[in-house]
């Protein structure tokens, strides 16, 4: 059974701070996914990794994958109030066609 | 339609009663993929549809939840005998195709199911 964990579920930084969440899975993965999900509102896809050692990039947010370790990480570079938000890591597997599996989130918020 | 839309936005209903959600997924996709999203944790998958047929329901918790998508396009998720626990908000994303690889997901805003 896939399963997957994201640490920490909740963050609290200031603005200006680095910081990495992480999302382990427990089988091998084809593809990992990272949201960001604002409160009532629905997913934003933010990331898609493909392969081991992808790092993608869109302005504060970087997202890689290591598949070896099964382990993708999403970092935060100098937060800002906006990035506050729950962050999602999601992950597909070929045998269960394109459905994804979720992580619980993880709730980031950026003091100013 | 531009993206994935979902009815109602909001339904609140007693114990026992029995409720239909909508879903109307982007269009050309031929997946669509039901979610439920409890407080405080992430999606859990129900069900996903490729065309008209249900491809894995291996989600759905019980025979009270039913879905259908009977001309390949709009979906209908249908509760029967609603229960406090069924409270939680019924996300629905469609994606071009169900094969792997078969393209993003693209989510809905979600109908938020409240049982009283």
């Amino acid at each position: 059974e896939l399963k997957v964990e994201q640490n920490p579920l909740f963050l609290s930084m200031q603005e200006g701070k680095n910081y990495t969440i992480y999302c382990n899975y427990s089988t091998t993965s084809d593809r990992l996914y990272w949201y960001r999900q604002d409160p009532g509102k629905s997913l934003e896809s933010l990331f898609v990794l493909l392969s081991n050692g992808a790092v993608k990039q869109e302005g504060r947010l970087m997202a890689s994958l290591d598949t070896k370790a099964r382990l993708s990480t999403l970092h935060i570079t100098a937060a800002v109030h906006d990035l506050s938000a729950t962050y999602f890591c999601a992950v597909a597997r070929q045998e269960y066609g394109n459905k994804l599996v979720f992580g619980a989130g993880t709730i980031l918020r950026v003091k100013s | 339609g531009a993206g994935v839309s979902q009815t109602p936005s909001n339904k609140v209903t007693e114990k026992g009663k029995y409720v239909e959600l909508r879903c109307d997924p982007i269009s050309g996709h031929t997946a669509l993929y039901w979610y439920r999203q409890s407080l405080g944790q992430g999606p859990e998958f129900l069900i996903y549809f490729q065309g008209t047929g249900a491809a894995d329901d291996s989600g759905l918790p019980n025979d009270r939840f039913f879905a259908v998508r009977p001309e390949g396009s709009v979906s209908t998720l249908k509760i029967q005998r609603t229960e406090r626990g069924d409270s939680a908000v019924y996300l629905c994303a469609s994606s071009l195709t169900a094969t792997p690889g078969g393209g993003e997901l693209f989510f809905g805003e979600g109908s938020r199911l409240t049982v009283l």
